[in-house]
Order: structure tokens, then C-alpha cells, then sequence
């Protein structure tokens, strides 16, 4: 199974760009990869996913690296409203679908 | 995307006792899931379930413990058996698959006493 690498914590200026890393060396040709936020006590929420190019939606951008071994999700303007933990995790290449969440990045978005 | 409703959204329970979380979804799914969040931790996935056949369960998660149906497309539910304090956690369903993304529902906080 492709593992992935997430910073634990980050800080943001509210306004400012918050850019979350992610290694996932391991990727294999096929697997995609998806942010989930989660906001204290809620479900977690979808953000962005993305299998080799570059994505953007309302809430984010993902910038994929070329060799698929990292990613970055970019929330363009951080809000407090954007406090959470996010989550990049690979897609387990396998029949069921299923959805394997790592560690996370805390990110905590400041006045 | 689907919408996934989740009850109940919390319960205390004893220890020894049987709590069933229900996840209803709005609309037909192949893919459901069942995850542990324990205090400050990650999800933790607990099994899949296909309707019309058994759940698979992931490591550390057996069914005497963890019993789960599946009876249609659009409903699932999850047994937490024998409760211990231990077994304090938040309770999350989901459904999706890889092509399509994954909704979650907005999970049950169970503690047990």
C-alpha cells in the first residue's frame, strides 16, 4: 500500500496562501490522490483529488510533481474557518475501494 | 455526492452493553465503510461493506465484536458489542469509491462508562 508523509502541524496567516505538503513515494501508476479536511468533531469533507494533473475547484488547487512522488495542496486565501486537520491520502489500489487515512496536517490559521 | 445520515450523533453508554449506529444514504451505493477515530487519533478503518455479502474486516476488527449489515444500497449499520471503555470513540460511515470520491457522515460519539 502507498503510505504517505504529511508535516504534523502548520501555521497560516488569515489571507495568506497555506501550501500542505505531501510525499507519497510509493504511488503506484494508478492510484489517485485525495485531500480530506476534518473540522473538529465534524465527518471528514472532501477537498480535491487528482491522479497526474494539476486540479483546482472552488476550495483548493493540487499540484501534482511530475514523478507522482508529491503533492501540494494550496488553499489560496486561508480562513479561520479553514482551522482542521487535513488528510492526503492514496488510494489503495485494490477491488474494494477502500480509503486509508494517515496522521494528517494540523493546520491552525491565525489573525 | 451523496448525502449520509448518521445516528445517533452521541450516546453514553455501559459498559457490557450493545450500541447500533445507522448510516442512511440518499442515494443507492456499491461501497460503504466503517471507521474508528479514538481521541486525537487518525481514522482508523474498521471494515467495507458490500451489500448482499459478508463485510470485510480490517486487521485488529473481528465481526463477534464489530458486527455490520448491509440489507440494501441504501442503509448499513454498525454494532459495537460488549462495550468497554476502551471502545470510546467517534464511529464514522462513509461510501464512495476511488473514481468518484468519499462522503463521510458526521459520525457518532460513543462513550462508554
Amino acid at each position: 500500500d502507498a503510505k504517505t508523509t504529511q508535516p504534523t502541524s502548520m501555521d497560516c496567516a488569515e489571507g495568506r496562501a497555506a501550501n500542505l505538503p505531501c510525499n507519497h513515494s510509493t504511488i503506484s501508476g494508478n492510484e489517485y490522490v485525495y485531500w480530506y479536511r476534518q473540522i473538529h468533531s465534524q465527518g471528514p469533507q472532501y477537498i480535491i483529488h487528482g491522479l497526474k494533473n494539476n486540479e483546482t475547484n472552488e476550495m483548493a488547487s493540487l499540484i501534482i510533481t511530475e514523478d507522482r512522488k508529491s503533492s501540494t495542496l494550496i488553499l489560496p486565501h486561508a480562513t479561520l474557518r479553514d482551522t482542521a486537520v487535513y488528510y492526503c491520502i492514496v488510494r489503495v489500489a485494490t477491488h474494494t475501494d477502500k480509503l486509508i487515512f494517515g496522521t494528517g496536517t494540523r493546520l491552525q490559521v491565525f489573525p | 455526492s451523496a448525502v449520509i445520515s448518521q445516528k445517533p450523533s452521541r450516546d453514553i453508554c455501559q459498559r457490557g452493553t450493545s450500541l447500533t449506529i445507522q448510516c442512511q444514504v440518499d442515494s443507492q451505493v456499491t461501497m460503504m465503510f466503517w471507521y474508528r477515530q479514538q481521541p486525537g487519533q487518525s481514522l482508523t478503518l474498521i471494515a467495507t461493506a458490500n451489500q448482499g455479502s459478508e463485510a470485510t474486516y480490517e486487521s485488529g476488527f473481528v465481526i463477534d465484536k464489530f458486527p455490520i449489515s448491509r440489507p440494501n444500497l441504501t442503509f448499513s449499520t454498525l454494532t459495537v458489542s460488549n462495550m468497554s471503555p476502551e471502545d470510546s470513540s467517534i464511529y464514522l460511515c462513509s461510501e464512495g469509491t476511488a473514481d468518484h470520491g468519499y462522503t463521510f457522515g458526521s459520525g457518532t460519539r460513543l462513550t462508554v462508562v
